[in-house]
């Protein structure tokens, strides 16, 4: 069974919209991330939470908002949704920080007509 | 901020030859980062293959290896033959306590049989 779920599996919006991207770990971690990957582009780094606390954000664009309801959710929210966002957005956990060991959900892939 | 950077691809190497992915990275955050390499068989998710948290100490999986130089601040992946099984895209990254992991562009690896 997947510890980490990532919901939809595929996600088509239209620009301008808006879209929240799913992610639940049930490994008992308190750390969680967002990295994002776009064709030929590498895997990029966007949120970490550590105890449902922002430690990290690369993401320049406020359109990009996490959110973390329970310890074991983080949640990212889209807005205004642009063509240049379509990517496969991929969740991941570990137990305390970036120096551990991260696990991987299988992805959200988003296409931004 | 902390980069990675590692041989581009796609390379593709016959089945029983050696293999070796570079991989150097940038810290600027902290002294010697942990660093990893992860790999993505086609069809799964991305997943852990090595880690080495010491400087001078070697990690190895799966047949492969990977030693941590802090003087080069290189961490090389090698494989002294290779099987049409490991065919997948790798990545090394480096993470330590205060920063999310940063990962490399990947690199994509085809064993021909």
């Amino acid at each position: 069974d997947p510890k980490i779920i990532q919901k939809p599996k595929y996600l088509v919006a239209v620009t301008g919209s808006e879209k929240i991207l799913i992610c639940e770990q049930y490994l008992g971690h308190n750390a969680m991330y967002w990295y994002r990957q776009s064709a030929k582009k590498p895997l990029e780094f966007m949120f970490s939470y550590s105890y449902q606390k922002l430690m990290d954000n690369q993401t320049a664009s406020s359109r990009f908002q996490p959110q973390s309801s329970k310890k074991n959710h983080l949640d990212l929210q889209i807005t205004a949704l642009k063509p240049d966002d379509s990517a496969t957005y991929f969740c991941a956990s570990s137990g305390q920080s970036g120096a551990e060991t991260l696990y991987f959900g299988s992805g959200t892939r988003l296409t931004v007509l | 901020g902390d980069s990675v950077t590692q041989t581009e691809g796609p390379v593709t190497v016959s089945e029983s030859e050696s293999l070796i992915i570079n991989c150097t990275y940038s810290a600027t955050s902290i002294a010697y980062p942990n660093l990893f390499w992860y790999v993505r068989y086609p069809g799964e998710g991305l997943q852990l293959l090595l880690k080495v948290i010491t400087a001078g100490q070697k990690g190895s999986s799966r047949g492969f290896e990977a030693t941590y130089n802090k003087e080069t601040t290189s961490f090389h992946l090698q494989k002294a033959s290779v099987q049409e099984s490991d065919s997948a895209v790798y990545y090394c990254a480096l993470g330590d306590n205060n920063n999310a992991p940063r990962f490399g562009a990947g690199t994509k690896l085809s064993v021909k049989p």
